[in-house]
């Protein structure tokens, strides 16, 4: 069955850098755009970032843009978030999720979650 | 980016009770909407997808529609289990947005 695995989460100072890694398993990992979207704690959803099957296309939230990094190895069957710079509104728990069909659409499985807090 | 908006932000109800969820779109999605149901500290889980396609193995109690700008997600019979908050989401845009949420609350 489809498996997706958060890592990489936790304390960090603003202005710091962290990189939060998706280990995927039960499907095709390179066939699939995959994102990530994050929750802000007692929040709503935000969508992050995609990346394409093949990692041509990428985009990202006006919020994070010029500061986070998506990238994947389909090799390794993983997804990566790359964060610099961080901010407190940057703490939330980060979810790993994989689109749904060919191309940015929704989201029909998601991993468990890696929490990352950005605080002095 | 295209805004979602939901109503009511907390629904208090009881079991077996028919309840009915609205999102609204700043402008028109087409039928590019997703309904999700989250759990206190879980991740969430997909319902339904293109506005009312029933994702595999949701229960038939939920329900989608609408086009356009507006639509409903409809619990016909709310079970233990759907106390939660759902949320929406367009994907007519590669930003994909989602509404701020709607928790359903026991009465």
């Amino acid at each position: 069955q489809v498996q997706l695995v958060e890592s990489g989460g936790g304390l960090v100072k603003p202005g710091g850098s962290l990189r939060l890694s998706c280990a995927a398993s039960g499907f095709t990992f390179s066939d699939y755009y995959m994102s990530w979207i994050r929750q802000a704690p007692g929040k709503g959803l935000e969508w992050v970032s995609y990346i394409s099957s093949s990692s041509i296309y990428t985009n990202y939230a006006d919020s994070v843009k010029g500061r986070f990094t998506i990238s994947r190895d389909n090799a390794k069957n993983s997804l990566y978030l790359q964060m610099n710079s961080l901010r407190g509104e940057d703490t939330a728990v980060y979810y790993c999720a994989k689109d749904a069909i060919g191309g940015p659409h929704y989201f029909d499985y998601w991993g468990q979650g890696t929490l990352v807090s950005v605080s002095s | 980016d295209i805004q979602m908006t939901q109503s009511p932000s907390t629904l208090s109800a009881s079991v077996g009770d028919r309840v009915t969820i609205t999102c609204r779109a700043s402008q028109s999605i087409s039928s590019w909407l997703a309904w999700y149901q989250q759990r206190p500290g879980k991740a969430p889980n997909l319902l339904i997808y293109k506005a009312s396609s029933l994702e595999s193995g949701v229960p038939s109690r939920f329900s989608g529609s609408g086009s356009g700008t507006e639509f409903t997600l409809t619990i016909s019979s709310l079970q233990p289990d759907d106390f939660a908050t759902y949320y929406c989401q367009q994907y007519n845009s590669y930003s994909r947005t989602f509404g701020q949420g709607t928790k359903v609350e026991i009465k």
